[in-house]
């Protein structure tokens, strides 16, 4: 079954523990992203991946880190949560333009909760 | 670079009846739309999408959208609402490639029976 899988699904952590969250995608596709959603402001994006080893920021970087050494696996760190990264995180992935932007996959969502 | 704007934070329906939920862009060029349903608990699924062509496209579970360029919409429908309809509904807006993916902060349905 085509998927994107992301590990755990719930967190509840205090600030300056590191962690990471973990996302895998069994489609072959090059392109995955990291979003979070907050209420009111629905999906902002964390950070992207055109393909292995090319990452970019996306419009909410800051306190995040994103690697892509193999091309199904997509994690997401965070070196030293804070409150204000409470959240539900979703991973999502999706071939590479087709027709100008393509329909991404979504995995099942993270929420993280940082007291 | 791109917005946009779905104006109804919740709406609430009875079971049996019609549903428009609204969905505003803002974007200079031709834009790449989209509607995601998210039930509770779940992540996104793509309910349908418009690149080009018909401006009246068909989606899953029945609902369909209408892409006016003279209003800047994207206007979701079903002519039924079901109880399994309840969840949120993301309007997303693309610009030539995914690291220009525009989302709404979403509109809430409620389906009363």
């Amino acid at each position: 079954e085509a998927q994107v899988t992301q590990n755990p699904r719930y967190l509840i952590t205090v600030t300056g523990k590191k962690l990471t969250v973990t996302c895998s995608q069994n489609m072959n596709h090059e392109y995955m992203s990291w979003y979070r959603q907050d209420p009111g402001l629905g999906l902002r994006q964390i950070y992207y991946s055109m393909n292995v080893e090319v990452t970019d920021k996306g419009d909410v970087p800051e306190g995040y880190k994103v690697s892509r050494k193999e091309k199904r696996n997509f994690p997401l760190i965070l070196e030293s949560p804070s409150p204000n990264q409470t959240s539900l995180y979703f991973c999502a992935s999706s071939l590479k333009f087709q027709q100008g932007a393509s329909e991404q996959y979504f995995g099942p969502g993270t929420r993280l909760t940082v007291t | 670079a791109q917005s946009v704007t779905q104006p109804d934070i919740h709406i609430t329906v009875s079971e049996g009846a019609s549903l428009e939920l609204r969905c505003n862009y803002s974007y200079g060029a031709t834009p790449y739309l989209f509607w995601y349903v998210q039930s509770p608990g779940q992540g996104l699924q793509l309910l349908l999408k418009y690149f080009s062509g018909d401006t009246l496209v068909q989606g899953i579970k029945g609902f369909e959208a209408e892409f006016k360029r003279s209003q800047s919409s994207f206007n979701l429908r079903k002519p039924s609402v079901h109880w399994s309809d309840a969840a949120e509904y993301f309007c997303a807006v693309g610009a030539g490639n995914n690291n220009d993916m525009r989302f709404g902060a979403g509109t809430r349905l409620t389906v009363k029976p």
